[in-house]
């Protein structure tokens, strides 16, 4: 079956620009995750939703991100007035169940460049 | 807190030998799950193994197998017979609680498989 999808795989951006960055996560699937990697890093945690709403949000670096859900899929995660300390790979995860025993399926990452 | 340390930045290998990877863990929560995942260099998450907190036995998947020492919160990831392929990052990652709560991971130790 299909994994999750995240698009565009790459974007480039000039400094103070809005970019938004689309997850689409395995059918089924009723928890969806963001996490950011920086080169030479372990993903970073952001956020969490389970259904539509955001369980966590407690990794959002301030108030620049916001992610939204609305039906339950599909996700977006959104950065206004970009800088250049944003640019980093981000990756997209979903779970089919709750419970600490679930893994997190990841898409391929979108890598945002800020110049 | 850091909750998850991986202590080996890098780590090299003879081919077809085995290599421990090392991960500690911190949590006070009786009920949590210890994953390991590669990430090769072309950016993808490819989850390896799963560990219950509650499991009696070490995990095994193939030539990957979990040596899981609770008392130490430890669970280093064990690779038999190395190959090539086997060269990538790798990734312990931990998920507390008996709810969907979010995944946290270490910051990595890179593989290199020698021919």
């Amino acid at each position: 079956g299909a994994g999750v999808s995240q698009t565009p795989s790459n974007k480039v951006t000039e400094k103070g620009k809005y970019v938004e960055l689309r997850c689409d996560p395995i059918s089924g699937h009723t928890a969806l995750y963001w996490y950011r990697q920086s080169l030479g890093q372990g993903p970073e945690f952001l956020i969490y939703f389970q259904g539509t709403g955001a369980a966590d949000d407690s990794g959002l670096p301030n108030d620049r991100f916001f992610a939204v859900r609305p039906e339950g899929s599909v996700s977006t995660l959104k950065i206004q007035r970009t800088e250049r300390g944003d640019s980093a790979v981000y990756l997209c995860a979903s779970s089919l169940s709750t419970g600490s025993n679930s893994p997190l399926h990841f898409g391929n990452g979108t890598r945002l460049t800020v110049t | 807190a850091q909750k998850i340390t991986q202590t080996q930045p890098g780590m090299f290998v003879q081919e077809k030998e085995a290599v421990t990877l090392d991960c500690t863990y911190d949590t006070s929560d009786p009920s949590y799950g210890l994953f390991w995942y590669k990430q090769p260099s072309s950016g993808e998450m490819i989850f390896l193994i799963y560990q219950g907190s509650y499991d009696q036995q070490n995990a095994t998947e193939g030539r990957y197998s979990l040596n899981f020492q609770k008392a130490r919160k430890s669970a280093n990831l064990v690779i038999s017979a190395s190959q090539l392929g086997d060269s990538a990052m790798y990734f312990c990652a931990m998920r507390e609680g008996d709810l969907n709560n979010d995944m946290r991971f270490g910051a990595g130790t890179r593989l290199t498989v020698k021919p």
